[in-house]
Formats: structure tokens, sequence, C-alpha cells
């Protein structure tokens, strides 16, 4: 697609359910990231792929938080009974993976832990 | 570990004038990029300008420059002839060109443009 495509824009969750957030990179992209943004607050590291390898998962807060991307291309987030210090916004972006990359962000996903 | 710092939680500025952002980062990699994201209200990171750590000449891009200060870890950003649309959350990022390339991004600062 033209873009990062993420969804959806915005998740409304009860406390302890799970919560599963998508993204769609730009076609070709090696590279993918997922980050977290508390309110304001800067977009902290979650997860990193190069295709559909995992190789750095470092800043997943927890065991309740799970990302895959089977096929290389769109990936999901999945966050398992979540707690109300989960509600954040959720960016993926993606890039090339050379070294003079640009990184393309989306949206995000707001999601909300009532 | 490698830190950004961006010391101005808001700035205001006028409009037609010019303002410039303040980061820090701390590192022990020599060979790495720096950048300036823009975040407005509807969420999308946007990419201001970006410097490479090896090259001595200071990044602009159009009305968007830099001060590149490589000894001091000191990346400024100066927005020239400001404008309504320049209004928006900016972040500072750091790129290492070793192991994963992970980003790593300042706590930001809010921009805010008078008429």
């Amino acid at each position: 697609g033209a873009g990062v495509s993420q969804s959806p824009r915005y998740k409304v969750a009860k406390r302890g359910q799970d919560v599963a957030l998508r993204c769609d990179p730009i076609s070709g992209h090696v590279s993918l990231f997922w980050y977290q943004q508390a309110l304001g607050q800067g977009p902290e590291f979650l997860t990193y792929f190069q295709n559909e390898a995992q190789l750095d998962k470092s800043g997943l807060p927890s065991d309740r938080f799970f990302a895959e991307r089977p096929e290389g291309s769109v990936s999901t987030l999945k966050i398992q009974r979540t707690q109300q210090e989960d509600s954040a916004v959720y960016l993926c972006a993606s890039s090339s993976g050379r070294r003079n990359e640009k990184l393309f962000f989306g949206s995000g996903t707001q999601l909300s832990v009532l | 570990a490698q830190t950004v710092t961006q010391s101005q939680p808001e700035m205001s500025v006028q409009e037609a004038e010019t303002v410039t952002l303040s980061c820090t980062y701390d590192t022990s990699e020599s060979d790495y990029y720096l950048f300036w994201y823009k975040q407005p209200p509807s969420r999308q990171m946007i990419l201001v300008i970006r410097q490479e750590a090896y090259k001595q000449q200071n990044a602009t891009e159009n009305r968007f420059s830099v001060n590149f200060q490589k000894a001091a870890k000191s990346f400024s950003l100066k927005i020239s002839d400001s404008q309504l649309g320049d209004a928006a959350m900016y972040f500072c990022a750091y790129r290492p060109l070793s192991g994963t390339y992970k980003y790593i991004f300042g706590t930001g600062t809010r921009l805010k443009v008078l008429a």
C-alpha cells in the first residue's frame, strides 16, 4: 500500500480482555517496529522484525505482550489480560532495512483499558 | 545505554519568527543517524530532517535546519519563518548503525505557533 496502515484506530477494552492490534507495512519493507507511546511521552521501543524473524523483543513490558509477523508482511501485536497501565498509543513503523533507510509510521492504535 | 534528552517540554514562537528546539543524546557509538520527527494531532510521525553522524555539514530541508555538535552530543532543530502548520509535537531520535537499528526517541517538545 501507499503507507503504513494500522487498525483499529481506537480500541476500548475492559480490564482483563485480550486485544489484537494489526499493522500493514509498506509493501516490500523488510523491517517492522512496534512502539508504545504513553500520553505526553515519546515512543518507547517494543519489538523489531526483520522479515518474519523477531530479532529484538527486549522492549515488551511483560509476557502478556506478544507480537508476530508470520509471512514477513502484516504484523499483529497481541496483549493478553489487559491492564490499565497498557493504555497508550501503539505505533507501527516499517522501513527498507538498508543503511540509508527512512522509517515510515502508521497513525497508531489508541488503546484505552477501563 | 543510549539515551535522548529533550529538556524543553513546550516552546512558543510567533508566526514568521525563528525557533530552536534542543536535543542532547548519549552514545558510545561513532556512526549513527539523528532525526527530528513531527507528530501532529493525527498521531502519524513525519520525518522532518535527518543527520548522518559522519557528515560534518549540518543538514537542511527548506525552512528546517540542524546544528549538529558531535563532540558535545547536541542536535538542535531550527525552524525559520514559522508557520501555523508547524504547530505539533517534535521528537528527536537516534538510531545506531549496528544491531537491530532500534530508534530511540526523546520525550518531545510541544511547539505552539502564535498568529
